[in-house]
């Protein structure tokens, strides 16, 4: 059973470019977490989806960041005209019904 | 809402030695509490997890915590640390009955001396 994977492990954007970050769950996990990692500090939680729905975005930046996780395919976090700022690691975790997250690898963002 | 205190940023550990690593939280009930580990390059690994019942929870890889209400604390300990524990831990709470997020705290730096 292939735990949480996502894609890229590194991308690399310029300043005013855009940046997707895609997460495929758990097999039988229907919930997806996004997580942002600043250096040498702890996970903050971004938003929380199921199939086709936001529960939670309250951790996300109100403009130029959006998540979707739709009927098929990963989950998709995407990032509109990248700054400097953005630099950071992204993880994603899946669960099945309030229950343990198990988290992705993570993509490492550098914004040169 | 809830928040963690992790107040040691680096503990540095001979191998062969105990480790206690510590975790204050704030919550008005009984939290949903974790430890994490990170290895560099890596994403997180649960290590242990309490939730209700037995204050003394045990994990994987030699790992245990334990649940103090009256202090507010879940201090990760392990009696024998081996080399391969350097990594970076992480002390997690959740809000109980809610939605399972956890908030993090911003973690320890265990580095282990041979």
């Amino acid at each position: 059973n292939a735990g949480v994977m996502q894609n890229p492990r590194h991308l690399v954007r310029r300043r005013g470019q855009e940046a997707r970050l895609r997460c495929s769950p758990m097999k039988g996990h229907s919930h997806v977490y996004w997580y942002r990692q600043l250096p040498e500090e702890g996970l903050k939680f971004m938003v929380y989806l199921q199939k086709e729905n936001i529960i939670d975005e309250s951790g996300m930046p109100k403009e130029r960041f959006s998540a979707e996780f739709p009927k098929e395919g990963p989950s998709i976090l995407r990032i509109q005209q990248v700054v400097r700022g953005d630099s950071a690691a992204y993880f994603c975790a899946s669960s099945l019904e309030y229950n343990e997250q198990f988290f992705g690898p993570g993509t490492r963002l550098t914004v040169l | 809402a809830q928040s963690v205190t992790q107040p040691d940023i680096h503990i540095t550990v001979s191998e062969g030695a105990s480790l206690e690593l510590r975790c204050n939280y704030s919550y008005g009930a009984t939290p949903y509490l974790f430890w994490y580990v990170q290895s560099p390059g890596q994403g997180l690994q649960l290590l242990l997890k309490y939730f209700s019942g037995d204050t003394l929870v045990q994990g994987i890889k030699g790992f245990e915590a334990e649940f103090k209400r009256s202090q507010s604390s879940f201090n990760l300990r392990k009696p024998s640390v081996h080399w391969s524990d350097a990594a970076e831990y992480f002390c997690a709470v959740a809000a109980s009955g809610g939605s399972y997020i956890p908030t993090f705290g911003r973690g320890t730096s265990l580095i282990v001396h041979p």
